[in-house]
């Protein structure tokens, strides 16, 4: 079955510093990829998604890139603010499963970023 | 747009009671699911429904349990008798399929319960 595997949290930053959370995933079919981002207390917000090879979902200043030859979908953002706090999850979708739009999520990783 | 919309923001109760959680998807999706999310588990599926059919129950955890969908307007989710372990937050998400592309989830704020 389809699977999405993130890296292990919890992640702790400085303000402005770079970050990278790791995302794979396994699918029978062509998924389309997803990062929800989860803040204390609320639900999960879409964050960017991605639907083929190569495209790069971007949303405030936060970016992934549909890798296929590596099946990745790593969050990258250049420099990190204590509002980005929160815990981040990778997702997939895959049309191929009759399952239609289920999404398969990671376990989900902690961010915390310190002033 | 309104979104998704779940209540009660905050439940608590005493072990044994019915607890009777209630979503209300956004208007024209056409999927609706219900998670739970807690510190051990993470992020669960209990339930989704497409056309208010029930498609794949495999997650709801045991018979007391149970989730229906009246209307495409309205759904809930039921605990009965509830249990200390059954404590968590409670999230329903919707969507729609358009052609054969999968549109995101839209979650609401959750409901979080505590059985005591």
């Amino acid at each position: 079955g389809d699977s999405v595997t993130q890296m292990e949290g919890p992640v702790t930053l400085s303000e402005e510093a770079f970050l990278t959370i790791n995302c794979t995933y396994t699918a029978t079919g062509y998924p389309s990829l997803f990062w929800y981002v989860q803040y204390p207390g609320e639900g999960l917000q879409l964050l960017l998604k991605a639907t083929k090879a190569d495209d790069k979902g971007s949303n405030k200043g936060f970016e992934a890139t549909y890798r296929k030859e590596t099946t990745s979908f790593h969050l990258e953002k250049g420099s990190v603010q204590v509002s980005d706090s929160a815990v981040y999850f990778c997702a997939l979708s895959d049309p191929a499963e009759t399952s239609g739009s289920r999404l398969t999520f990671g376990e989900g990783t902690q961010l915390t970023v310190n002033p | 747009d309104a979104g998704v919309i779940q209540s009660p923001r905050h439940e608590v109760t005493e072990m044994g009671q019915e607890v009777t959680l209630r979503c209300k998807p956004i208007s024209g999706h056409d999927y609706l699911f219900w998670y739970r999310q807690t510190m051990m588990r993470g992020l669960e599926l209990l339930i989704y429904f497409n056309n208010n059919v029930p498609i794949d129950d495999s997650g709801m955890p045991e018979d007391r349990f149970s989730a229906k969908m009246p209307n495409a307007s309205f759904s809930t989710l039921k605990i009965q008798p509830s249990e200390p372990r059954d404590s968590a937050v409670y999230f329903c998400a919707s969507s729609r399929k358009t052609g054969v592309s999968n549109q995101p989830q839209h979650f609401g704020d959750g409901t979080r319960l505590s059985i005591l």
